[in-house]
């Protein structure tokens, strides 16, 4: 597709468990990032990826949460050990380039409910 | 450090009529983007403009217009003669060089209703 593709859609798992998050950013886009949002706010940026390589993982809450862009296309968000706290809205976007002030386009998102 | 403030939480109006979701903003940098994104009830953040800092001139797209003011550190966007279709949230956003690599820091959104 034309667009940032996210998968699943939605997922729910039981506390404690390992979770998979898979981002397809747009054909051509260099740049990925992750964020994820909470009920009623913006999305908080979690990690950057220039290529294959993690350029900024500030956001990134805790070593439980861990990011991979292996052949600098598809990228994989994992978290390990979930809480109840993880349930958000995870959001992908890529740009073109990943340049100060760069358009960044989003997926639709993977809404992770942990119970 | 970057902020965005976006005071206005719900909004609430009726088909055809104008409405201003109001963006202010908070940067010790001289060069910064802003952003507005729309996120409509499926979830994805559809982008809706881009200004650079050095640009004030308003902006208009169909019954979008945009007024950006550096005095007041202020983005306002104006939907003219509003439709159903306008109802989602409505993001503003930061790009500055503290924030570097194009992250961006977001404001809380706007709930914006459009009743028939």
């Amino acid at each position: 597709g034309a667009g940032v593709s996210q998968t699943p859609s939605n997922k729910v798992t039981e506390k404690g468990k390992y979770v998979e998050l898979r981002c397809d950013p747009i054909s051509g886009h260099t740049a990925l990032y992750w964020y994820r949002q909470s009920l009623g706010q913006g999305p908080e940026f979690l990690i950057y990826f220039q290529g294959t390589g993690a350029a900024d993982d500030s956001g990134l809450p805790n070593d439980r949460f861990f990011a991979v862009r292996p052949e600098g296309s598809v990228s994989t968000l994992k978290i390990q050990r979930t809480e109840r706290g993880d349930s958000a809205v995870y959001l992908c976007a890529s740009s073109l380039s990943g340049g100060y002030g760069n358009t960044i386009y989003f997926g639709e998102g993977s809404w992770l409910t942990v119970v | 450090a970057q902020k965005v403030t976006q005071a206005q939480t719900e909004i609430s109006v009726v088909e055809k009529e104008d409405v201003t979701l109001d963006c202010v903003y908070e940067t010790r940098d001289t060069t910064y983007y802003l952003f507005w994104y729309k996120q409509p009830p499926s979830g994805e953040l559809v982008f809706l403009i881009r200004r650079n800092s050095f640009d004030e001139q308003n902006e208009i797209s169909g019954r979008y217009s945009w007024n950006f003011q550096k005095s007041t550190s202020s983005f306002n966007f104006t939907i003219t003669a509003s439709q159903v279709v306008d109802s989602a949230v409505y993001f503003c956003a930061l790009s500055d060089l503290t924030g570097a690599n194009s992250k961006l820091t977001f404001g809380k959104g706007i709930t914006l209703s459009v009743r028939p």
